[in-house]
C-alpha cells in the first residue's frame, strides 16, 4: 500500500495561493491521486483526483511530477474559508481498500 | 438529491449498551465504508463492502459489526465489547468501476458513551 507524507500544517494569507504537497514513493502504476478537504465536524469533501501531469477543476489543480512520487494540491487566491484539513491519498480502482488511509492530514489556516 | 445519510447527528449511550449507526445512500454504488475519527486525527478504516451480503474488515474492526442487506444501506453496529467507542463515525459510498475513485462521504455521527 502506498503511504502517503504531508505537512501537518501550513499557513497563508487571503488572495494567497496556496501549495500542498504529498509524498507517495510506494505508488503503484494503476493509483490515483486524490485530495479531499474537511471542515470540522464534517465528512470529508473531494477536490480533486489525477493521475499524472496536470489536472484543474474550478476550485484546485494537481500538479503531479513524471516520477508520480509526489503531488502538489494548488488552491489559487484562497479565502478564509479555505481553512480546514487537507487529506492527500492514494486509491486503487474496484471499490475495495487500497490506499484508503486518511493520516492526519495538513491543517490549512488563513489569515485575513 | 442524491446522496449519503447518516442518523442521527448525536448519539448518547451508557456503557455496555451496542448501538447501531445509520447509513443510507442513493447513488447506486456497489461499494460502501465505515470510517471513526478521534480529535486532530485521521480516518481510519472500520469495515467495508464491495457488493450486497459481502463485507470485510478495516484496520480497526474489533468492537464492530456490520451488515449489507440491501445495496442503499450499510449499518454498523458498535457494541459493548469496543472499548473506547467515543468518536465521530463517517460513512462513505463509492463506485467500483475503475473509470472513478471518489468517495462520497456523509455528515457523520457523533457517538459519546458514559
Amino acid at each position: 500500500l502506498a503511504k502517503t507524507t504531508q505537512p501537518i500544517s501550513m499557513d497563508s494569507y487571503e488572495g494567497q495561493e496556496v501549495n500542498i504537497t504529498c509524498s507517495h514513493n510506494n505508488i503503484a502504476t494503476n493509483d490515483y491521486i486524490t485530495w479531499y478537504q474537511q471542515f470540522p465536524s464534517q465528512g470529508p469533501r473531494f477536490i480533486i483526483q489525477g493521475y499524472k501531469t496536470k489536472v484543474t477543476n474550478e476550485v484546485a489543480s494537481l500538479f503531479i511530477p513524471a516520477d508520480r512520487k509526489s503531488s502538489t494540491l494548488s488552491l489559487p487566491r484562497v479565502s478564509l474559508s479555505d481553512t480546514a484539513v487537507y487529506y492527500c491519498l492514494v486509491e486503487g480502482s474496484g471499490g475495495g481498500a487500497d490506499g484508503l488511509t486518511f493520516g492526519k492530514g495538513t491543517h490549512l489556516i488563513i489569515q485575513p | 438529491d442524491g446522496g449519503i445519510t447518516q442518523s442521527p447527528k448525536y448519539l448518547f449511550r451508557k456503557e455496555g449498551q451496542n448501538v447501531t449507526l445509520s447509513c443510507e445512500q442513493n447513488l447506486n454504488h456497489d461499494a460502501m465504508y465505515w470510517y471513526r475519527q478521534d480529535p486532530g486525527q485521521g480516518l481510519r478504516l472500520i469495515y467495508y463492502s464491495q457488493i450486497v451480503n459481502d463485507f470485510q474488515k478495516g484496520d480497526i474492526a474489533e468492537g464492530y459489526s456490520v451488515s449489507r442487506e440491501k445495496k442503499e444501506s450499510f449499518p454498523l453496529t458498535v457494541t459493548s465489547a469496543q472499548k473506547n467507542p467515543t468518536a465521530f463515525y463517517l460513512c462513505a459510498s463509492r463506485d467500483r468501476g475503475i473509470s472513478s475513485y471518489e468517495q462520497y462521504f456523509g455528515p457523520g455521527t457523533r457517538l459519546t458513551v458514559t
